[in-house]
């Protein structure tokens, strides 16, 4: 059964701070790794796409690592905004796309 | 804009009462998805389709239906709600071709079914 496990389920800092959220995924086929940014009530939007073959993806502040051998990928945020708050979504997978349950990371002042 | 719509953005109904959410893009994507996201659980698909007339099934069909008489919409149709369907749903769409396109998703439809 195709499985993606996030953690940690929540994340509280301080604003500046950086912070490494963990995606552990069991996906089959697999062909690339994704990272979604979902702000409450709104749909996903999407930060990063990385193929098997790729180690390492950034997008701004964001930057998103992929360990195919081991099936795990982090994203990592430098600098934190307030704006940053939200559920990190990570999705593996092929043509379909399995979703984890998402980091919810708030930003405190 | 490049956007996917969604119609109703919130919808509350009642047992067994046919609804129909709309869902449509203009970015001339063949590839559209409906998803469903509810608490403690990572969304999940419903139905998709690669083109006009050509839908399948996602991992949770039941319940639902769905068409794709043009390129630009693909609705939603819950024949008879049940409160199990009580969610939120998203639209999302993207270029066929390759699983690497990325994938854009509607606002988002706030369903209950009471």
């Amino acid at each position: 059964k195709n499985q993606v496990e996030q953690s940690p389920q929540s994340l509280i800092i301080l604003e500046g701070k950086n912070c490494t959220l963990q995606c552990n995924y069991t996906v089959s086929p697999f062909s690339n790794l994704r990272w979604y940014k979902q702000d409450t009530g709104r749909g996903p939007v999407s930060l990063t796409i990385m193929t098997f073959s790729e180690n390492t993806k950034s997008n701004g502040r964001y930057t998103a690592t992929l360990d195919a051998d081991t099936k795990q990928s982090s994203l990592h945020i430098t600098a934190s905004q307030l704006s940053d708050s939200a559920s990190y979504i990570c999705v593996g997978g092929a043509d379909g796309l399995t979703f984890g349950k998402g980091t919810h990371l708030i930003i405190q002042p | 804009e490049a956007q996917v719509t969604q119609n109703p953005r919130y919808l509350i109904t009642v047992t067994g009462k046919k609804l129909t959410v709309t869902c449509s893009q203009n970015m001339n994507h063949e590839y559209m998805s409906w998803y469903r996201q509810d608490p403690g659980l990572g969304l999940r698909q419903i139905y998709y389709s690669m083109n006009v007339e050509v839908t399948d099934k996602g991992d949770v069909p039941e319940g639902y239906k769905v068409s794709r008489k043009e390129k630009r919409n693909f609705p939603l149709i819950l024949e008879s709600p049940s409160p199990n369907q009580t969610s939120l749903y998203f639209c999302a769409s993207r270029l066929a071709g390759s699983v690497l396109y990325e994938q854009y998703f509607g606002p988002g439809t706030r369903l209950t079914v009471t």
